[in-house]
């Protein structure tokens, strides 16, 4: 059973571009989360989405910043007119279709974004 | 709202050394508590959690209690090797179903021979 997969897996984007990261659950999966770990940093929530849905996103900057889970197809986080600050790693989780308390996250390697 | 606190790195020890990682941690209602590890490059890979007070998750030969009246979590091993030299975050979900997890900043443990 294949992890939870991202690509790419490094990214580098002149300020003002487009960055579009991708990811796919693991098999049996319907829910993602998107994480931003900045340098010497911890991870910090962005967005949570199940198919079609997002379901909570207080995480995610106003401005510049989508997420998408389609019915077919990976996940999409879109960072529109990069910044130098938006460089970070990117991390995407999942989770299995049940809910329920204490539900374990399983990661995928993450994308290395970095805006020159 | 939610935080976790962790203590600051690197942790340097040598081999065969017992390790313990403080983690604290402030949440409402019954959160449950895990244990993250990350190698360099890589993704996190969950070490172990615990999802209701006096519950001792273990893997590995790592342990950690999660003590509500402390409201922490230690991370412990008796005996470290080289190859668990990482970075190892302390998380919460705060019990309310599947939602995102609150990091603490991590701590960067190196283990010498």
């Amino acid at each position: 059973n294949a992890g939870v997969m991202q690509n790419p897996r490094h990214l580098v984007r002149r300020r003002g571009q487009e960055a579009r990261l991708r990811c796919s659950p693991m098999k049996g999966h319907s829910h993602v989360y998107w994480y931003r770990q900045l340098p010497e940093e911890g991870l910090k929530f962005m967005v949570y989405l199940q198919k079609e849905n997002i379901i909570d996103e207080s995480g995610m900057p106003k401005e510049r910043f989508s997420a998408e889970f389609p019915k077919e197809g990976p996940s999409i986080l879109r960072i529109q007119q990069v910044v130098r600050g938006d460089s970070a790693a990117y991390f995407c989780a999942s989770s299995p279709t049940v809910q329920g308390a204490g539900e374990t996250q399983y990661f995928g390697p993450g994308t290395r974004l970095l805006v020159l | 709202g939610n935080s976790v606190t962790q203590m600051e790195g690197p942790v340097t020890l040598s081999e065969e050394a017992f390790l313990t990682i403080n983690c604290t941690y402030t949440a409402t209602g019954y959160p449950s508590l895990f244990w993250y590890v990350q190698y360099p490059g890589e993704g996190l890979q969950l070490l172990l959690k615990a999802t209701k007070a006096d519950d001792k998750g273990s893997n590995k030969g790592f342990e950690a209690t999660y003590r509500k009246e402390t409201t922490s979590f230690h991370l412990e091993k008796g005996s470290v090797q080289v190859s668990d030299s990482a970075v190892y975050f302390c998380a919460l979900s705060d019990g309310r179903g599947a939602d995102g997890l609150t990091f603490g900043k991590g701590t960067h443990l190196i283990i010498q021979p």
